[in-house]
């Protein structure tokens, strides 16, 4: 039972680069999220979706887009990485209600920008 | 200001010792409200999830919310080295639209043996 999986776990891109991470779920949830962890800052939620075909902003949603083609992908993208945007990265999915179901979280991507 | 304010710790403790961890947090909404324990370069799991007010316990951690002071509480007993993580607390304020949660930074606990 793999759960949450993210591709890839390490990368390093130089200032300008673009890259896509991807978010596999298969508990067949209906919402997924992506969050951004800093030190010091926490889990920032960056953007997330309720269903296939949806998205929506989160609370630092700025140079990123995000695509929910089949419910069982979330794919965050990054069009012109920033040095800022060095972070890891986590993929998370839940049933609906998530406030009383839990979060899933997939293991992470650290991502460095050069 | 932070919604959710959490000492960054790091925390250490012996084996065996009482943990107490804790969030303030300044949105009265919040009514749900979760521990997620987080090991080094894992994902966060859920550890405990409260509804309001009161007390849960489960095994060896218990978990407290005090809506009125606006406080939560996490307690682990009978520390073991196994609990050594980083904690994170995390709010929400309703069951639906998306279910939008709000972490804390999280508390590095280290528990030695």
């Amino acid at each position: 039972n793999a759960g949450v999986t993210q591709t890839p776990k390490f990368r390093v891109l130089k200032t300008g680069q673009s890259m896509t991470l991807l978010c596999a779920q298969d508990m067949n949830h209906e919402y997924m999220y992506w969050y951004r962890q800093d030190p010091g800052m926490g889990l920032r939620l960056i953007h997330y979706s309720v269903g296939e075909g949806t998205t929506a902003k989160g609370e630092v949603p700025d140079g990123y887009n995000v695509s929910r083609l089949k419910k069982q992908n979330f794919l965050l993208g990054l069009e012109s990485a920033a040095p800022s945007q060095t972070s890891v990265y986590f993929c998370a999915s839940s049933y609906p209600s998530g406030g009383k179901r839990p979060q899933h979280f997939g293991d992470g991507t650290r991502l460095s920008i050069l | 200001q932070k919604e959710v304010e959490q000492d960054p710790g790091p925390l250490s403790v012996p084996e065996g010792a009482i943990v107490s961890l804790n969030c303030t947090y300044s949105n009265s909404a919040f009514q749900y409200f979760m521990w997620y324990r987080q090991y080094s370069r894992k994902g966060p799991e859920l550890l405990m999830y409260t509804y309001s007010s009161g007390n849960k316990e489960d095994g060896r951690f218990t978990a407290q919310v005090d809506k009125s002071s606006k406080y939560i509480s996490l307690f682990i007993r009978d520390s073991q080295p196994s609990d050594s993580a980083t904690y994170l607390c995390a709010m929400s304020a309703s069951e639906t639209s998306g279910s939008r949660l709000t972490f804390g930074e999280g508390t590095q606990l280290t528990v030695n043996p």
